[in-house]
Formats: structure tokens, C-alpha cells, sequence
């Protein structure tokens, strides 16, 4: 079935390093999208990137619909960065969309 | 984007009590979606807000434990029904304004705790 799998699933960066979360996805998708919840739950929305490279400041992402794989990228880290990542997938064939487990990351000062 | 609200933001509830989440968006959508996620997990979808129609449930959620209502385009309410604690999660709403689900945003969650 579709499946979307993120990788790790915990993280844990001193401030100022950089990590790359990843996301694997089951099928041909019609859009990606990497959500950031923060700690009081609010979801917000990263990036809308079903195929190709955006950045947007310290953040960047990149996917390869062809490898079905997403990276996000999060440079110089701050510990506002903290929460969990979301890889989302709506996949072709007009099914709804279907979220990763999610990275939790913890950037420590 | 659109600008999306939710009411309450919290609650503590009682067993076997109902509660009616409400979500405003501040333009027209098409689409409006509710989503739950269980403490720790990852969101689940409940069911697609269809203004003018009954929503469309996804497998595991029924009508009679989670109904919605979508009277026009920028609002929709979501019913918990008959609490259990099992129900403690976060509701969220969630809209797309292209009108093909390309593309989601979410409201702030309602934080629900069933005692």
C-alpha cells in the first residue's frame, strides 16, 4: 500500500549544526510538503515541493519524484527549530493526503 | 494562503459529553478537511468537509461519533461525540483553496482532553 517513511525519527543537534531528515515515499505523488509543528502544536507549512529544490533562508529541500525520496535541509540550527517535521504526500490517483510519522528534533543551546 | 481559526483552542471534558469544534477560514475554499493526531502521532485524516453535502468519512471514523457540518465556504464545526479518553488528541482543521488538495493549510488545533 502507500506508505510515506521518514528518517530518524529523533534528532538531536547542538546549536549551530546543520541536519538533513529525510522522507521516503511509496509511489508517484501530485505533491510533497514539509510541515514544522512547533511545541504548541501549530502546524506550518515549509515548503510545497513535489519535485526539485527550493530554499527559503536557513531552510532548504530538494525531491527526487523519480527516487521517490524528499531531504530537508536546516542549516546553522536554532533552537526555535525544535518540533517535529511532517513529510505529507498526496499521491496520484486523488487519494487524500497522507503524513510521515514525523522527525523529532531537538536543538540544544 | 488563507488565515485559518479554530474554537475553543482547549478543553477538558467529561466522559460520555460531546464537543463542537468550530473552524473559520477567512476566505472561500473548496475544500476544508478535519484531522486528528493522538498524543505523540502523526495526523490522521477523519473526514473531507463537503459544503452543500455530507462530509466523506475515511475508514475507522463514522458519522454518529464524529459529525460535521459544512454550511458555506468558510466555516465547518466538527462534533466529538460521546468522550471517551480515548478521544484526547488534537483536532485540526485544514483547507485547500486550489480546490484539488495540492495544497494544505492548517488551523492551530484544538487540544482536547477527555477525563
Amino acid at each position: 500500500g502507500i506508505q510515506v517513511e521518514q528518517s530518524p525519527p529523533d534528532l538531536i543537534l547542538q546549536e549551530g549544526a546543520n541536519s538533513t531528515l529525510r522522507c521516503n515515499f511509496s509511489d508517484s505523488v501530485n505533491n510533497l510538503q514539509w510541515f514544522h509543528q512547533n511545541p504548541w502544536g501549530q502546524l506550518i507549512n515549509l515548503f510545497y515541493i513535489p519535485s526539485g529544490t527550493k530554499q527559503n533562508g536557513r531552510l532548504s529541500a530538494t525531491t527526487v519524484a523519480t527516487e521517490r525520496y524528499s531531504l530537508l535541509y536546516i542549516s546553522s540550527s536554532q533552537t526555535t527549530d525544535s518540533g517535529v517535521y511532517f513529510c505529507a504526500v498526496l499521491f496520484s490517483g486523488n487519494t487524500p493526503l497522507v503524513f510521515g510519522k514525523g522527525t523529532r528534533l531537538s536543538v540544544i543551546a | 494562503s488563507a488565515v485559518i481559526s479554530q474554537k475553543p483552542s482547549r478543553d477538558i471534558c467529561q466522559r460520555g459529553t460531546s464537543l463542537t469544534i468550530q473552524c473559520q477560514v477567512d476566505s472561500q475554499v473548496t475544500m476544508m478537511f478535519w484531522y486528528r493526531q493522538q498524543p505523540g502521532q502523526s495526523l490522521t485524516l477523519i473526514a473531507t468537509a463537503n459544503q452543500g453535502s455530507e462530509a466523506t468519512y475515511e475508514s475507522g471514523f463514522v458519522i454518529d461519533k464524529f459529525p460535521i457540518s459544512r454550511p458555506n465556504l468558510t466555516f465547518s464545526t466538527l462534533t466529538v461525540s460521546n468522550m471517551s479518553p480515548e478521544d484526547s488528541s488534537i483536532y485540526l482543521c485544514s483547507v485547500d483553496s486550489s480546490g484539488t488538495a495540492d495544497t494544505q493549510y492548517f488551523g492551530p488545533g484544538t487540544r482536547l482532553t477527555v477525563l
